[in-house]
């Protein structure tokens, strides 16, 4: 089976710092990870995507996310916070064998001016 | 090309009643699921379409919710007798055939049983 914790359901940054959201897995076999973005009233939008290939991970609006085999752990990162980053945050999970995203309880992020 | 769309967005109905919610997939895509948030948790998954036939519905909660998906286009998933329980919001999604394949989510309904 699969699954996903999301450390720290809310985390606060000052605009312009850097971001990091946190994010492990627990897999059997070798998983395909994703992170999702939900602004307020709306769907989630998919930020990036991991599938075996590079193990660092570029996505939209300057976030990125490294697949740590050893650590179990795919977090996101991005450099310096904008205020328009602010959201909810998901971590999710698949595997070659699956056809069921399990999805993480999510990470608020708030930006501080 | 045009999203995913669900109907609709907010509905409140009382204990008891019924409820009918609409997805439309992004066209071509086969698969579609729906998911269910239930305040502060995490985002569960409740059934798996491929085209019109049901793949996985290991997610459903119990037998008063019913999913279709009518000629492998749009699906609905009804609520009958909705409890309180069953708030939260519903999220359907869509993807291409293969299962790395990322999913394409809708702004989901938001379900207030009352």
């Amino acid at each position: 089976a699969q699954s996903v914790t999301q450390l720290g359901s809310h985390v606060s940054v000052s605009e312009g710092a850097l971001v990091l959201l946190r994010c492990n897995y627990s897999s059997s076999v070798p998983p395909y990870l994703f992170w999702y973005v939900q602004y307020p009233n709306q769907g989630l939008q998919l930020l990036l995507k991991y599938t075996s290939a590079a193990t660092l991970v570029k996505g939209i609006n300057g976030f990125e996310a490294e697949f740590k085999k050893s650590e179990t752990s795919f977090h996101l990162t991005k450099p310096s916070a904008h205020m328009s980053d602010a959201a909810e945050y998901f971590c999710a999970v698949i595997t070659n064998t699956g056809n069921q995203f399990y999805f993480g309880t999510g990470t608020s992020l708030t930006v501080i001016p | 090309e045009a999203g995913v769309t669900q109907f609709p967005s907010h509905s409140v109905i009382e204990k008891g009643q019924t409820v009918t919610l609409r997805c439309d997939p992004i066209s071509g895509h086969d698969n579609l699921y729906w998911y269910r948030r239930v305040m502060g948790k995490e985002i569960k998954f409740l059934l798996h379409f491929v085209k019109e036939s049901k793949q996985d519905e290991s997610g459903m909660p119990n037998n008063r919710f019913l999913a279709e998906r009518t000629g492998g286009t749009y699906s609905t998933l009804k609520v009958q007798p909705a409890e309180l329980e069953d708030s939260g919001v519903y999220f359907c999604a869509s993807s291409q055939g293969y299962n790395n394949s990322p999913l394409h989510f809708g702004n989901g309904t938001r379900l207030t049983v009352t």
